[in-house]
């Protein structure tokens, strides 16, 4: 089946500093990725939407400047936490649909410190 | 707008016993139905879909749900349970129109603990 690879699968960062997490399709084209974000114990919550070429959609409450999200290619999106701060420390998870499927990356750990 | 419920946040069960993970569905159209499995620190797994026809999906791991339209509900069962079935285990919706998978809503997700 499809594989969305995702990086780093975790990652320690000083508070202020921005961290990039990158979702790759490997054996297929993705127009499209979700990001989520999971705080322990809880449910994914939709962040934003990128396609490929255009502008991210974001969900309410969600800080544009903070979380950039870039989908120049086909097979790549990241996602830029930027100033990152502990609150921020958080389990960031993307998905691509494939047809009536949807594959995830394994998730990014980040921890602010 | 879709919604789904998981009723109970965590379910305690004893090795080989059956287990019924609930999951209710809110929505004023038709709908693709998941259930997804996560381990600790890594992304999610499907376990089973409904799509359309049968309304008794079967999945991996034997693990099956029933499609219920007049409840709104997509019940996860599995007959009898492993130790290595512990794990988080998300139920999600998604308008079923088009020929691909739109915006998934997840519910809170049940932790499910299987004790020797």
């Amino acid at each position: 089946g499809a594989v969305v690879s995702q990086h780093p699968s975790r990652v320690i960062c000083k508070s202020g500093t921005s961290v990039k997490i990158e979702c790759r399709s490997l054996d297929f084209q993705a127009t499209t990725m979700f990001w989520y974000r999971q705080f322990p114990k809880q449910s994914l919550m939709l962040m934003a939407t990128s396609n490929e070429g255009s502008k991210a959609t974001y969900e309410q409450g969600v800080e544009k400047d903070k979380f950039l999200i870039n989908h120049a290619s086909l097979t790549l999106s990241t996602l830029t936490v930027t100033s990152a701060h502990p609150e921020d420390s958080s389990f960031y998870i993307c998905r691509a649909p494939v047809r009536t499927e949807a594959f995830f990356g394994q998730g990014t750990r980040l921890t602010v410190v | 707008a879709q919604s789904v419920t998981q009723l109970d946040s965590q379910v305690p069960v004893f090795e080989e016993a059956p287990v019924e993970l609930r999951c209710n569905y809110s929505s004023s159209v038709s709908v693709y139905l998941f259930w997804y499995v996560q381990y600790p620190n890594q992304g999610l797994q499907l376990l089973l879909k409904y799509l359309s026809g049968s309304t008794l999906v079967k999945g991996i791991n034997g693990f099956e749900a029933e499609f219920n339209k007049s409840q709104t509900s997509f019940h996860l069962r599995k007959p009898s349970v492993h130790i290595s079935d512990t794990a988080e285990y998300f139920c999600a919706v998604s308008a079923g129109r088009g020929s691909t998978l739109g915006r998934l809503y997840f519910g809170r997700g049940t932790q499910l603990t299987v004790w020797p």
